[in-house]
């Protein structure tokens, strides 16, 4: 496997239900993110992770539920979503200097279409 | 605060040249990107820039303006392939990868 994975690619479940999603990147990166996309709405960045520790929630509720084990995989701990979040979810990596240095780019997984019923 | 202003939509012929806008409002600055994004896929990495002036990468080509706060990506000999959606992202100043985007353009290439 190469650049950035993301599993499943799918989901469909009910507002009572817990699901993961999962996410692992094969580039050395030290940084890992989760993005939601809706339609017509930009990207939202969620959460970014950076040597494993998370630097950012940016306000999201706390039925989404990051965890980041090594610098390779971050999963995403989905539990009681409404309606509204159905939406595309994209992981992305980058080897970052940290604030103040310079941004590196980003490469994307594939995503996990999410569809909550 | 910062802001992101792209054009929601575009058509363009194949064979054409087509520039897609981008504007941007934020506090200190530390490049611009521009992602190719096809419907159902990861966004791609289009381009960098961090310095005034044209990059040229093939058929395609960004540029910065730094004092006005706009770029536009350039597409030359447009392919039907080249239908997707073009994002313009920023990061957020001094706090290393976060990046804010633009809503998106959606470029639709008719034959």
């Amino acid at each position: 496997e190469t650049g950035v994975t993301q599993t499943p690619r799918h989901l469909v479940m009910g507002m009572t239900n817990k699901k993961s999603l999962k996410c692992e990147q094969h580039l050395g990166h030290n940084a890992m993110y989760w993005y939601k996309q809706s339609a017509k709405k930009p990207l939202e960045l969620m959460f970014v992770y950076s040597l494993e520790e998370r630097v950012e929630n940016n306000s999201v509720p706390s039925r989404f539920s990051p965890e980041c084990p090594n610098s390779s995989h971050l999963f995403l701990h989905l539990h009681t979503l409404q309606p509204e979040d159905s939406a595309l979810y994209l992981c992305a990596s980058s080897q970052e200097e940290g604030p103040g240095g310079a941004t590196d780019t980003q490469y994307f997984g594939p995503g996990t279409r999410l569809t909550v019923l | 605060g910062q802001n992101i202003d792209q054009p929601t939509e575009m058509t363009a012929t194949e064979g054409a040249i087509v520039q897609i806008n981008c504007t941007y409002q934020t506090s200190g600055f530390n490049g611009l990107f521009w992602y190719q994004q096809h419907a159902g896929e990861a966004p791609t990495f289009l381009s960098y820039n961090v310095l005034d002036g044209l990059e040229e990468k093939g058929r395609f080509s960004s540029f910065l303006s730094r004092s006005k706060g706009y770029s536009y990506l350039l597409l030359k000999e447009l392919q039907m392939k080249d239908s997707a959606s073009y994002l313009c992202a920023v990061p957020i100043y001094n706090q290393g990868g976060k990046l804010i985007f633009g809503q998106g353009t959606e470029l639709s290439v008719k034959p």
